[in-house]
């Protein structure tokens, strides 16, 4: 089992870009998470989908789009990039019924 | 809604030292608390929960924590810690009916030899 992918691992974008941060999970999960990591500030919730077909917004959801494409992908897109978009961004995912949420390995990603 | 402080932002200790990470929550309905490790470079890793039952929970790799109803607090502890165990340490709660995370700034745990 792979777990849960991202794609890619690193990416530097220039300001007004956009680009497609991708999530896969092998797991047969229900919920699927985006979350971004800032030093000092922990994970903030960006969007998650509970179950295939339902988006929702997270605590900090502005400047980005998801997608739940099927139950295994979830993806998270930034329209036009800004500098305060500049983070670590993780996928999660979580079965029916459990209260872990397992944690994909990230995408540095840096808007200059 | 709820909330997570933790109390220290990095904590540098020598090995086989003992180590306590502290973990304060605010939360105005029941809840579940979760330890999450992040070794560098990373995703995070779950280290232990507590859902009910014993307020002391053993985790992975030799950890405990305590939940503290009435100081809400749930502190990580581990009696002798090793050079691998040097990470980022997320403290989390949600609600019992609530499925979102909320997540603790973090305390760097720096293991010196």
């Amino acid at each position: 089992n792979a777990g849960v992918t991202q794609t890619p691992k690193f990416q530097v974008l220039k300001t007004g870009q956009s680009m497609t941060l991708q999530c896969a999970q092998d797991m047969n999960h229900n919920s699927m998470y985006w979350y971004r990591q800032d030093p000092g500030m922990g994970l903030r919730l960006i969007y998650y989908s509970a179950s295939e077909g339902t988006t929702d917004k997270g605590e900090v959801p502005n400047g980005y789009n998801v997608s739940r494409l099927n139950k295994r992908e979830f993806s998270l897109r930034l329209e036009s990039a800004a500098p305060s978009q500049t983070s670590v961004y993780f996928c999660a995912s979580s079965p029916v019924g459990s209260y872990e949420q397992y944690f994909g390995p990230g995408t540095r990603l840096t808007v200059t | 809604a709820q909330s997570v402080t933790q109390l220290d932002s990095q904590v540098p200790v020598f090995e086989e030292a003992p180590v306590e990470l502290r973990c304060n929550y605010s939360s105005s309905v029941s809840v579940y608390l979760f330890w999450y490790v992040q070794y560098p470079n990373q995703g995070l890793q779950l280290l232990l929960k507590y859902l009910s039952g014993s307020t002391l929970v053993k985790g992975i790799n030799g950890f405990e924590a305590e939940f503290n109803k009435s100081q809400t607090s749930f502190h990580l502890r581990k009696p002798s810690v090793h050079i691998s165990d040097t990470a980022e340490y997320f403290c989390a709660v949600r609600g019992t009916s609530y499925g979102k995370l909320t997540f603790g700034q973090g305390t760097i745990l720096t293991v010196h030899p």
